[in-house]
């Protein structure tokens, strides 16, 4: 079974606060995600990643930075964190599309709440 | 942004129910999944569909992956509380990695 764990599934953190999302997958997949998913938005992609120190903006990017320097492992960065930045945040994996068979795999979200 | 339409939105029905929601996109895609998320959660992967006409179930779920490419529904038969939940379905074109997202159907079973 695919697992994508994040490091957090709650986070309290106040307006101008440095904030770390941490999200892992063991199943050797190539590529990984982040979306923020908000009431009545759906789910956005912020940023992705192809492979290792590789990094793609996505649709939101704005405010975020990422980081790849193991296969394994994708960190979403809030370099200052603000209030707008509250939302639930999901990780994503999957290995490159056969004929186009993209599958994604989510990890169970990060909550995070800026004061 | 989002392309593709999930309707319906919400529905509220009986325990022992059969329930069917779809998607559809002005545009073709190679791939349709279908998510459960439940409160709190992440979407769960239930089905892939890959082939066009494809017809995959999973228990008690149902998809099929729409002869134009353009659509797919989910059915679920027989509903149970645990059913309760939100209902994604997305796509992929073939555009790189990137998944488009339908806006989600949420479920809610009365018992």
């Amino acid at each position: 079974d695919v697992k994508v764990t994040q490091s957090s599934r709650y986070l309290v953190k106040r307006t101008g606060e440095k904030v770390f999302l941490e999200c892992v997958q063991d199943m050797d997949h190539e590529n990984m995600f982040w979306y923020r998913q908000d009431p009545g938005l759906g789910l956005r992609l912020i940023y992705f990643s192809y492979d290792v120190k590789m990094k793609e903006k996505g649709d939101i990017p704005e405010g975020y930075s990422v980081s790849r320097e193991k296969k394994e492992r994708f960190s979403l960065i809030l370099e200052s964190a603000s209030t707008n930045q509250t939302s639930m945040y999901l990780c994503a994996s999957s290995s490159p599309p056969r004929g186009g068979q993209e599958t994604q795999y989510f990890g169970p979200g990060t909550r995070l709440l800026v004061l | 942004g989002q392309q593709l339409n999930q309707s319906p939105q919400s529905m509220f029905i009986q325990e022992g129910e059969d329930v069917s929601m779809n998607c559809t996109s002005s545009s073709i895609f190679n791939t349709w999944l279908w998510y459960k998320q439940d409160p709190g959660e992440g979407p769960v992967l239930l089905i892939a569909l890959y082939k066009a006409g494809e017809l995959t179930s999973n228990g008690r779920l149902t998809a099929q992956f729409g002869i134009t490419r353009k659509d797919s529904f989910l059915n679920i038969s027989a509903s149970i509380p645990s059913d309760v939940g939100i209902y994604f379905c997305a796509g992929n074109n073939n555009a790189g990695n990137m998944l488009t997202f339908g806006g989600g159907t949420r479920l809610m079973v009365k018992p």
